[in-house]
């Protein structure tokens, strides 16, 4: 089964500095990906999602911007960070032919 | 447009009762998927179970079972013999499209936080 690995784990950065956020998954190939962003006590906020290499769907129009460089590499990043995208950020993968998605451990960013 | 609704912002159980979390959905998409998941503490977002909308019977996972309408379009978790690791976030999701689709992207609730009283 597949692994997804997110780093970093926590993050606090400044309003205006940039981000990368990465994840990985081990274990499947040619996989789904998806960044997901959860405000605090909210549910989840489909980001980005991307069914191949370079193939990248933005959801929703802000200031982030995603890639996927690799097959199983998927990186989140923005040029100048705002106060709102302070956040829970979730990775996760659907491989082909199942129904589930699984999710990373995410990564908790703070923009003070 | 696809909508999930959890009208339960808080539910509390006694240990080893059952408990059912609500899960109604909106789609006019006559094939899709239905899922829960639970999010402890921690962060982590653990698939628990799922319901295609052509499947006959009730999904089970051990003390998870998914009470499926699709008449009144309500997913409804019922969690058996509950225990103080329940206490945690569920979140209902859906996705358009039974076995996989395209992108497979999903849309989730608000969620409900359930606590198990010892």
């Amino acid at each position: 089964s597949q692994t997804i690995h997110q780093w970093p784990a926590t993050l606090v950065q400044p309003v205006g500095s940039p981000l990368s956020l990465e994840c990985t998954v081990e274990g499947t190939s040619n996989p789904n990906l998806y960044w997901y962003r959860q405000a605090a006590g909210r549910g989840l906020q489909l980001l980005f999602y991307s069914v191949g290499i370079g193939q990248i769907s933005s959801e929703v129009p802000q200031n982030l911007s995603a890639s996927r460089p690799q097959d199983r590499q998927f990186i989140l990043s923005s040029k100048k960070l705002l106060l709102s995208d302070s956040g829970f950020y979730l990775c996760a993968c659907m491989t082909g032919g199942s129904y589930e998605q699984y999710f990373g451990p995410g990564t908790r960013l703070t923009v003070t | 447009a696809q909508k999930i609704t959890q009208t339960q912002p808080g539910m509390f159980v006694q240990e080893k009762e059952a408990v059912t979390l609500d899960c109604t959905y909106d789609t006019s998409d006559p094939s899709y998927g239905l899922f829960w998941y639970k999010q402890p503490s921690s962060g982590e977002m653990i698939f628990l179970i799922y319901q295609g909308s052509y499947d006959q019977q009730n999904a089970t996972e051990g003390r998870y079972s998914l009470n499926f309408q699709k008449a009144r379009k309500s997913a409804n978790l019922v969690i058996s013999a509950s225990q103080l690791g329940d206490s945690a976030m569920y979140f209902c999701a859906m996705r358009e499209g039974q076995h996989g689709g395209s992108q497979g992207n999903l849309i989730f609730g608000k969620g409900t936080k359930l606590s198990v009283k010892p």
